[in-house]
């Protein structure tokens, strides 16, 4: 599946529950990425990270927690405390920081 | 905050002609330039990039110029085909104060009509 795979594709949250959507590539890319998609809007930077147990805040952060425990994996936990959490959310990774990102198929993030 | 603006939101044209899709920037220091592809229900994929030394680039198709002057770049697409419906979308690199990130324009949907 391109060698990046989220799961899972549809995720629906309760209110105060925590959730996490998995990402995991094989293409050996050191940077990860997880992006935000509402409609009518570009993608937004939640998280990255250049390297094991390494990552970074982009703009919209708050709410969101990640782990780089291994260079194949960056999970991304949405926490009760991000109110509006219905989005699409990306996963992507790439060998150069910000160049030419492959992308996961996405997760569909609902709450009940 | 620094931003990309992408414009026209929604391009209608006739399959054939070209399309046109441009993007501002507010970063003087952006040097790297990525449009990606969107297809309905499918993961966004790069179509071509464009670095902050180079003015134009082609790819059959496709190509992307930028005018750094006036913080612009914008995507041509000639002989448009329907394959090429979809949203495309462009960004732009910032350096912030504790991150360097892609900076992302809004999309446009691009519609070829038969």
């Amino acid at each position: 599946d391109g060698g990046i795979t989220q799961s899972p594709k549809y995720l629906f949250r309760k209110e105060g529950q925590n959730v996490t959507l998995s990402c995991e590539q094989n293409l050996n890319h050191d940077a990860m990425y997880w992006y935000r998609q509402d409609p009518g809007q570009g993608l937004r930077l939640i998280y990255y990270s250049q390297i094991v147990n390494d990552f970074q805040k982009g703009d919209i952060a708050e709410g969101y927690s990640v782990s780089r425990e291994k260079k194949e994996s960056f999970p991304l936990t949405v926490t009760s405390a991000q109110k509006n959490p219905t989005a699409f959310y990306l996963c992507a990774s790439s060998s150069q920081l910000n160049e030419k990102l492959f992308f996961g198929s996405g997760t569909q993030l609902s709450v009940l | 905050g620094e931003n990309v603006e992408q414009h026209p939101s929604t391009l209608s044209v006739q399959e054939g002609d070209s399309a046109v899709i441009k993007c501002t920037y507010s970063d003087s220091a952006s040097n790297y330039f990525p449009w990606y592809k969107q297809e309905l229900g499918k993961r966004p994929q790069l179509i071509i990039d464009i670095r902050s030394n180079v003015g134009e680039k082609k790819d059959q198709r496709i190509a992307v110029t930028l005018n750094k002057t006036a913080k612009h770049f914008s995507l041509h697409i000639t002989e448009t085909q329907p394959e090429d419906s979809a949203v495309y979308f462009c960004a732009a690199t910032h350096f912030g104060d504790s991150n360097y990130q892609l900076i992302w324009g809004a999309g446009t949907k691009l519609i070829i009509k038969p």
